[in-house]
């Protein structure tokens, strides 16, 4: 299999304030990685798919501003939650998938975001 | 654009039966991926088995097989002799071939429960 972590695994903030989280191919090189956001009890909902030197594409409903992607090498993703609200606390998921044959997605822990 | 609709908000079955989870997805495209992916308490996603749909034959993997009925467009899992540890949120995903377009859209999940 390969490795994907994501850091840190939980973060509590003050409303207001921005968040970054990192997403990392351990052992491979993704040129690109997937944003996916988990309410409780709920499914992953992708939210956009990180580019390697160019820009994020953003799923519609996704405010673009409010979610900063930036695909800075080929193996690290960092998605910024700015002025955070408490409506934002949820679970982050990022993915990565591998070439060759079917690509497999491999997924990183997640990081769960609390915004006070 | 595709759905996938997982219909069992919960299941739960006894140790060392067997029990099926469904699922079924709408698409326009011939050729694409499906996945089962498990999610325990730890929130990880776990690849558990995968269907190209080009091949006829089911794919299995251990205790772990699908039902793939492409003209239906069903794909269930069957999970043999249940054990404690497939305890977890099931979700089925769908990806397509398109290039460029490798995003996973996944149902809304199954809750597994075994018990003793």
């Amino acid at each position: 299999g390969a490795v994907v972590s994501q850091h840190p695994s939980r973060v509590i903030c003050k409303s207001g304030t921005s968040v970054k989280i990192e997403c990392r191919s351990l052992d491979f090189q993704a040129t690109t990685m997937f944003w996916y956001r988990q309410f409780p009890k709920q499914s992953l909902m992708l939210m956009a798919t990180s580019n390697e030197g160019s820009k994020a594409t953003y799923e519609q409903g996704v405010e673009k501003d409010k979610f900063l992607i930036n695909h800075a090498s080929l193996t690290l993703s960092t998605l910024t939650v700015t002025s955070a609200h408490p409506e934002d606390s949820s679970f982050y998921i990022c993915s990565a998938p591998k070439s060759g044959g079917a690509r497999e997605q491999f997924f990183g822990p997640g990081t769960r975001l609390t915004v006070l | 654009a595709q759905t996938v609709t997982q219909s069992q908000p919960e299941m739960s079955v006894q140790e060392a039966e067997t029990v099926t989870l469904s699922c079924t997805y709408d698409t326009s495209e011939s050729d694409y991926y499906l996945f089962w992916y498990k999610q325990p308490p730890s929130r990880q996603m776990i690849l558990v088995i995968r269907q190209e749909a080009y091949k006829q034959q089911n794919a299995t993997e251990n205790r772990f097989s699908v039902n793939f009925q492409k003209a239906a467009k069903s794909f269930s899992l069957k999970i043999s002799d249940s054990q404690l540890g497939d305890a977890a949120m099931y979700f089925c995903a769908y990806r397509s071939l398109v290039f460029g377009n490798e995003k996973l859209t996944f149902g809304t999940g199954t809750r597994l429960t075994i018990i003793p």
